[in-house]
């Protein structure tokens, strides 16, 4: 069965701090897509990234960077040099193809504060 | 036009009221989501429909009925809902393996 764990409920750093989200899920299915999504107050789900699981090559985007390995099933996101800006919740999500649809099974989530 | 829109932002209703939330994309997409959240079990997948076809039901109680007329609206009929089915309901549109774009969801409160 598709199960995404995020174990780190809640974050709080101070404004500057890197900071590293994890994320570890379990899949059966050799082709499958992993996200990271933010939610910040206002409610909607903003898309951060997608990696398929046939590229385990990193990703650096602005202060934000993704680091994915198949071995230890794990897809974890770093805030480089925090901002207040970051606070917000962060989501993990596995998608997978079941008879040609795909859904998106999301982790419970991690709460981030960034202190000014 | 936003990505993702849903309507009504937010909705109080009775236990013995008939209500309707709607989803609206226009992004081309060919599926389209409920999703649940609440603080109990953050963002419950509900129901997927790809090409207008629900293709998951997620044990969801007969309560919630979901519509889908066509690829680009989705709508969600609620009647004689509990308390406990106060949360955020969101929608979300996808094209295949890529991602998910969500709309703003709408806070239900049941009294």
């Amino acid at each position: 069965a598709q199960k995404v764990t995020q174990a780190q409920t809640e974050i709080s750093v101070v404004e500057k701090e890197d900071v590293t989200l994890d994320c570890v899920y379990e899949t059966r299915d050799t082709t499958y897509y992993l996200f990271w999504y933010k939610q910040p107050p206002s409610g909607e789900l903003v898309f951060l990234i997608r990696r398929n699981s046939f590229d385990e090559q990193n990703e650096i985007s602005g202060r934000y960077s993704w680091n994915f390995q198949k071995s230890t099933s794990s897809f974890n996101f770093t805030i480089t040099a925090s901002q207040v800006v970051d606070s917000a919740v962060y989501f993990c999500a596995l998608s997978e193809a079941t008879s040609g649809t795909y859904k998106y099974i999301f982790g419970t989530g991690t709460r981030l504060k960034v202190l000014a | 036009e936003t990505g993702v829109t849903q309507t009504p932002r937010h909705l109080v209703m009775g236990m013995t009221n008939k209500k309707s939330l709607k989803c609206e994309q226009h992004l081309g997409h060919n599926a389209m989501y409920w999703y649940k959240q609440s603080a109990k079990k953050p963002l419950e997948l509900m129901f997927v429909y790809n090409f207008k076809e629900q293709t998951e039901n997620n044990s969801v109680p007969s309560r919630f009925s979901p519509e889908c007329p066509n690829s680009s609206h989705l709508f969600l009929h609620l009647h004689t809902l509990q308390p406990e089915d106060s949360a955020l309901y969101l929608c979300a549109s996808s094209q295949d393996e890529y991602e998910a774009f969500f709309g703003q969801g709408t806070r239900l409160t049941v009294v």
